[in-house]
């Protein structure tokens, strides 16, 4: 079983709906949890760290629910720019180093 | 953030050779990080770089096919030696910034290599 997996869509949303991901992870040691975006050909950039109380910035609401190990990101009035691919990461000790373990990542498409 | 900057963007090499790619960090940082970013797949951490000590690899991955050098906290390097062509790919380093404790990473461009 993979540790971070993802419904890779894509998903075809029309512009302005809402649309949600969701992200299981299978390591129950993971200590923190992000959402970055990645643009095609472009490095991954971070959106959200995700945390145990769930949080909000602007359009993009993250969850976390450690007790079923999935977190969630929800997307409302998608814009065109939106679309990207939505990497889910999970953050866990290594050794003496926490690595990022990374989705495969979610596409999603706006379509105008 | 931190900017973050690799070399070369992107190479062609021939198999057999070695490529070592150069990331810069324009503040001081602890933690750097090395990920292969495979065509169509998601990033995999090839080691962990830490100045002062020797870089922590994952599984997988070995010291001698990827040598890493961090000789202080701006920067780091991470070679690719005896290429084959599955070793084309996109490799980025990343670094740590311990915002409110949870510990975010940032990435650099990236490099992308062809080995042919």
């Amino acid at each position: 079983r993979k540790e971070v997996e993802q419904d890779p869509g894509p998903f075809n949303v029309p512009e302005g709906a809402t649309v949600a991901f969701n992200c299981t992870y299978s390591n129950s040691a993971s200590q923190s949890f992000f959402w970055y975006r990645q643009d095609c050909r472009k490095e991954p950039k971070l959106l959200m760290s995700v945390y145990s109380s769930g949080n909000e910035d602007g359009r993009f609401t993250a969850q976390l629910n450690r007790a079923s190990q999935y977190i969630s990101l929800l997307i409302r009035d998608s814009k065109l720019s939106d679309s990207a691919t939505y990497l889910c990461v999970a953050r866990t000790r290594r050794g003496g180093a926490d690595g990022l373990t990374f989705g495969k990542g979610t596409h999603l498409i706006i379509q105008p | 953030s931190a900017v973050i900057s690799q070399k070369p963007s992107r190479d062609i090499c021939q198999r057999g050779t070695s490529l070592t790619i150069q990331c810069q960090v324009d503040s001081q940082v602890t933690m750097m990080f090395w990920y292969r970013q495979q065509p169509g797949q998601s990033l995999t951490l090839i080691a962990t770089a830490n100045q002062g000590s020797e870089a922590t690899y994952e599984s997988g991955f070995v010291i001698d096919k990827f040598p890493i050098s961090r000789p202080n906290l701006t920067f780091s390097t991470l070679t690719v030696s005896n290429m084959s062509p599955e070793d084309s790919s996109i490799y980025l380093c990343s670094v740590e910034e311990p915002t409110g404790g949870i510990g975010e990473q940032y990435f650099g461009p990236g490099t992308r290599l062809t080995v042919t």
